[in-house]
C-alpha cells in the first residue's frame, strides 16, 4: 500500500543533542510537510518542500532544519533539541494539483531528557 | 489574521447520542475544508472534505458535514456515535491556492459505553 512512513516511532534525545527523524512516502507526492504536535494541539507547520524548494515557516526557530535529497524522502534536523521541543512530530506529504488533500504519518515522539 | 475555530475542546456523549462539532472560519475568499480525525494512538486521516458543488458532503464511518458560507462554517455531524468514535477532531482550511492548512485546536470526543 502507498504510505507515508516516518522512523523512529519514538526517539529519545538528551538536551543539546542533535537528532533526525526521517520520512519517507510511496505515493509519489511532489509537495512534504513537517508538522510540530503538542499535546491537545493542533499541527503546527515547521516547513514544507515543493519539490526541492524550501518553504520556511516565519516562525519556525532555526533549530529546526531539513533536507530533501529526493522526491521520496525528507528528514528532519533538529540542531540544539530543548526540553521545550518535545513533541509529535508529523510528516505529510500531497499532490501539487491537490496541494490540500494531504496524508499523515504515524509521526514520530520525541523525547528531550 | 485568517484563523479556525473549534467551539469545544472537550465533548461528551453517550452511544447512540447525536453528535455536532462546530467550526468556523475567518476568511471571505475561496476555502476548501477539511475534517481529520486523530483515533488514540493512531496518525490522522482524512474524515472529509469540501472542494466545490453540493455543501452537504459524506465522509467515512457515517459522518457528514455542511458547508454554510454565509455562515463561514463547515460543522461536522454524525447522528448516532458509538464508542469507537471516541477521538480526536479536527478542522483544517486551505484558503485560495496557499498550500497551508490553517488548523483548528481540535475537539477530544469521549463516548461513554
Amino acid at each position: 500500500d502507498a504510505m507515508v512512513i516516518q522512523n523512529p516511532r519514538y526517539q529519545v534525545t538528551q538536551f543539546g543533542k542533535p537528532v533526525t527523524l526521517s520520512c519517507s512516502q510511496t505515493l509519489n507526492h511532489n509537495v512534504m510537510y513537517w508538522y510540530q504536535q503538542k499535546s491537545s494541539q493542533a499541527p503546527k507547520l515547521l516547513f514544507h518542500y515543493y519539490d526541492k524548494d524550501f518553504n520556511n515557516e516565519a516562525d519556525t526557530p532555526d533549530n529546526f532544519q531539513s533536507r530533501r535529497p529526493n522526491t521520496s524522502f525528507c528528514f528532519l534536523d533538529i540542531r540544539s533539541p530543548g526540553l521545550g521541543d518535545a513533541a509529535m512530530y508529523l510528516c505529510a506529504t500531497s499532490r501539487e494539483d491537490r496541494a490540500n488533500e494531504q496524508y499523515f504519518g504515524p509521526g514520530t515522539r520525541l523525547t528531550v531528557t | 489574521a485568517q484563523s479556525v475555530s473549534q467551539h469545544n475542546h472537550h465533548v461528551i456523549l453517550s452511544e447512540a447520542a447525536s453528535l455536532e462539532l462546530g467550526c468556523n472560519y475567518s476568511y471571505g475568499g475561496t476555502v476548501n475544508l477539511f475534517w481529520y480525525v486523530q483515533y488514540p494512538g493512531q496518525h490522522l486521516q482524512l474524515l472529509l472534505k469540501y472542494f466545490s458543488g453540493d455543501p452537504l458532503v459524506k465522509g467515512i464511518k457515517g459522518f457528514e458535514a455542511e458547508f454554510i458560507k454565509s455562515k463561514f462554517s463547515f460543522n461536522l455531524r454524525k447522528p448516532s456515535v458509538q464508542w469507537s468514535d471516541t477521538a480526536e477532531y479536527f478542522c483544517a482550511v486551505r484558503m485560495d491556492s496557499n498550500y497551508q492548512l490553517i488548523w483548528g485546536a481540535g475537539t477530544k470526543l469521549i463516548i461513554k459505553p
